[in-house]
């Protein structure tokens, strides 16, 4: 079955430590997205990237950092600069182009002990 | 600058009956438009799109209306299941937002016996 894996599903960090997010997809799939989700709000785009080796800041990257060294996998970290990181993390894919619906994995929940 | 915007965070609605979720934007060069359904601790799942060249989309259940003029469009749901009940969000992308999709903030949806 095609699909998006994130991983973990729940996830602790200790204050000031980085941490990295998985996100795998098997759907073929050019473009992948990271948005983050608050309690009572819509998602906001963080980082996306169009094509393997190439990624644009979304609206709040800030404190983020992302690489994509393989079409499959587009791995997100969430450094100590990040201020309020508890969240829950979405990772996306799309066929690369405008009108074509995104497809979400299942997210990761990250909570700061 | 929210640019896409639920204003009604909740909606209850007899089973059987039709739901009416609305979503306005402000941005006009937003030409793709998507509605999403989330369960909770789950990613968003693709419902229904439609592009600005239409004013009407059906999908089994699901309809979704554009009207341009009023920037405005709704995801009408007939009938309605006790398996609808679920978070709604309204997405869209264009412009220099191409490929980038902007989310509202969700309207939560009970179905009631």
């Amino acid at each position: 079955d095609g699909g998006i894996t994130q991983s973990p599903k729940y996830l602790f960090r200790k204050e000031g430590q980085n941490v990295t997010l998985s996100c795998e997809q098997n759907l073929n799939h050019d473009a992948m997205y990271w948005y983050r989700q608050d309690p009572g709000q819509g998602l906001r785009l963080i980082y996306y990237s169009q094509i393997v080796n190439d990624f644009q800041k979304g609206d709040i990257a800030e404190g983020y950092s992302v690489s994509r060294e393989k079409k499959e996998s587009f791995p997100l970290t969430v450094t100590s600069a990040q201020k309020n990181p508890t969240a829950f993390y979405l990772c996306a894919s799309s066929i690369a182009g405008g009108m074509e619906p995104q497809h979400f994995g299942d997210g990761t929940r990250l909570s700061i002990l | 600058d929210q640019q896409v915007k639920q204003n009604s965070p909740s909606l209850s609605v007899q089973e059987g009956r039709i739901s009416i979720l609305n979503c306005d934007y402000t941005n006009s060069m937003f030409d793709y438009f998507l509605w999403y359904k989330k369960y909770p601790a789950e990613g968003p799942t693709f419902l229904i799109s439609i592009s600005s060249i239409k004013d009407k989309n059906e999908d089994g259940r699901f309809t979704v209306f554009l009207n341009k003029s009023a920037k405005h469009l709704s995801l009408h749901i007939v009938p309605s299941q006790p398996g609808d009940s679920a978070v709604y969000f309204c997405a869209a992308s264009g412009g220099v937002s191409w490929g980038k999709l902007q989310f509202g903030a969700g309207t939560q949806v009970v179905v009631t016996p």
